[in-house]
């Protein structure tokens, strides 16, 4: 079973709309979460952490779930530029793993005008 | 922007024959990563490491040998390329706050 699990999509959504991600993680000691974003053929970045008591950072909102697992991002009020794979990321802190993070294969997002 | 600069950017060989890539830093980050990102996969680790000459495997480190002399610096040698390692490289930083880094990619092509 892979450590994070997220639907690939892709999801094709107009302008203005709004759209959610999921994702789920199978090592419940894992300590910290993140949503990176990938644009086409560019390396990934960082689009923000994730907390368990939720955050929003403008049109962004990543909430965790540590009973479920579940980790979701929510993009209201879709700009074309937000067109790209969005992975969620876990980090497994302690023992052998050295804080590594283990990434979702992403969610792949067009919007269209 | 993170200072992490890859080369080369592109490359392509032939099988069997040895490949290095390089890696390198200006933020003096503790902890260094070698990913290979294929399509259906994701992003999958190679080999990491820790600090200078301090590194450890991955999850996919067979056929991959790294070396770390220098801070600044993370090579990848591929001993005997073969057309599986046809691949996307992405090297990545992180100073152990977990958030890590990545630099602009390699693209290998093995014939």
């Amino acid at each position: 079973r892979k450590e994070v699990e997220q639907d690939p999509g892709p999801f094709n959504v107009p302008e203005g709309a709004t759209v959610a991600f999921n994702c789920t993680y199978s090592n419940s000691a894992s300590q910290s979460f993140f949503w990176y974003r990938q644009d086409c053929r560019k390396e990934p970045k960082l689009l923000m952490s994730v907390y368990s008591s939720g955050n929003e950072d403008g049109r962004f909102t990543a909430q965790l779930n540590r009973a479920s697992q579940y980790i979701s991002l929510l993009i209201r009020d879709s700009k074309l530029s937000d067109s790209a794979t969005y992975l969620c990321v876990v980090n497994v802190e302690g023992g052998s793993t050295l804080g590594r993070l283990y990434f979702g294969r992403g969610t792949q997002l067009t919007v269209w005008p | 922007d993170a200072g992490i600069t890859q080369s080369p950017r592109h490359k392509v060989t032939e099988t069997g024959t040895p490949v290095t890539l390089r890696c390198h830093q200006t933020e003096n980050h503790r902890y260094m990563y070698w990913y290979r990102q294929d399509p259906g996969h994701g992003l999958r680790l190679i080999h990491y490491s820790y600090g200078v000459k301090d590194t450890d495997k991955g999850e996919v480190s067979d056929g991959y040998s790294v070396s770390r002399s220098k801070t600044e610096d993370f090579l990848l040698t591929l001993e005997s390329a073969t057309s599986s390692q046809t691949s996307v490289y992405f090297c990545a930083i992180s100073d152990g706050l977990n958030e890590q880094f990545f630099g602009p990619g390699t693209r290998l092509t093995v014939l």
